[in-house]
C-alpha cells in the first residue's frame, strides 16, 4: 500500500484565485496521477504527473487552467487557477508503485469556489 | 476507447443480507484489469477487489467475491454479510494491461445504504 496525505482537505475560494494542492507520499511511487470528482459523480483523470518533465493532460484539461509540478517520486502539487464556481469538485491524487499495479489515492481536497 | 457502465445509481441492503453490484464494460482488448473502489463519506478511495482478465477464478478478498464473466464483458461485486460499514459509494474500473499510457476509467458509481 502507500499512505497519501493530501493537502488541504477541504477550502473554500472566492472567484479569480488559484489554489495549489498538494500530495505527499511516504515512499517512492513511479506514477502520479490527479482527478476530478464532481459532487455525486464519476472520477475524471485531469492528467498524469511526470517527475522531472511537463505533465500529460487528458482531453479538455489544459496546463494553464491546471499547472502541475513533480519535482520527485514523492510528491506533486496540483493548482487550479482562475478559479470558478464550475471547478468546484473533489480533487484527488492518486499514485502506483509500478506500471499496471492497484492505484491509491488521497483523502481528496473538497474545493468550493464563491 | 473503453468504457465501464453501472446502471444502478443506487441500491440498499438489509445488514447481514447480501447484495450484488453490477458493472459491464467494453473493450476490445484480451489482457486488462477490473478493479472495485469503494469511497465511503470521508472521501477515501480504496480498493476493493482486483481481477486480471486472464485468470479465470472469480477474486475473492473476505467477503466480497466477484463474478467476472469474459466473454458478456460482466464483472460484478457480491457483497456478504453486509455490514453498517460497508454503505458507501462503489466503483467499478477497468485498465487496460498494456504498457505505459494505461489509465484508469471508472463507471459513474453507485451508491450503497446499508440498513440496520
Amino acid at each position: 500500500s502507500a499512505v497519501i496525505s493530501q493537502k488541504p482537505s477541504r477550502d473554500i475560494c472566492q472567484r479569480g484565485t488559484s489554489l495549489t494542492i498538494q500530495c505527499q507520499v511516504d515512499s517512492q511511487v513511479t506514477m502520479m496521477f490527479w482527478y476530478r470528482q464532481q459532487p455525486g459523480q464519476s472520477l475524471t483523470l485531469i492528467a498524469t504527473a511526470n517527475q522531472g518533465s511537463e505533465a500529460t493532460y487528458e482531453s479538455g484539461f489544459v496546463i494553464d487552467k491546471f499547472p502541475i509540478s513533480r519535482p520527485n517520486l514523492t510528491f506533486s502539487t496540483l493548482t487550479v487557477s482562475n478559479m470558478s464556481p464550475e471547478d468546484s469538485s473533489i480533487y484527488l491524487c492518486s499514485v502506483e508503485r509500478n506500471l499496471n499495479t492497484e492505484a491509491f489515492f488521497g483523502q481528496g481536497t473538497r474545493l468550493t469556489v464563491v | 476507447a473503453q468504457t465501464v457502465t453501472q446502471s444502478q445509481p443506487e441500491m440498499s441492503v438489509q445488514e447481514a443480507e447480501t447484495v450484488t453490484l453490477s458493472c459491464t464494460y467494453d473493450t476490445s482488448e484480451s489482457d486488462y484489469y477490473l478493479f472495485w473502489y469503494k469511497q465511503p463519506p470521508s472521501r477515501q478511495m480504496i480498493l476493493v477487489i482486483r481481477q486480471e482478465a486472464y485468470k479465470q477464478q472469480n477474486a475473492t478478498e473476505n467477503r466480497f467475491s466477484v463474478n467476472f464473466q469474459k466473454a458478456a464483458k460482466s464483472f460484478s461485486l457480491k457483497i456478504s454479510d453486509s455490514q453498517l460499514g460497508d454503505a458507501a459509494m462503489y466503483f467499478c474500473a477497468y485498465r487496460s494491461g498494456g504498457g505505459a499510457n494505461s489509465k484508469l476509467t471508472f463507471g459513474k458509481g453507485i451508491t450503497l445504504s446499508v440498513r440496520p
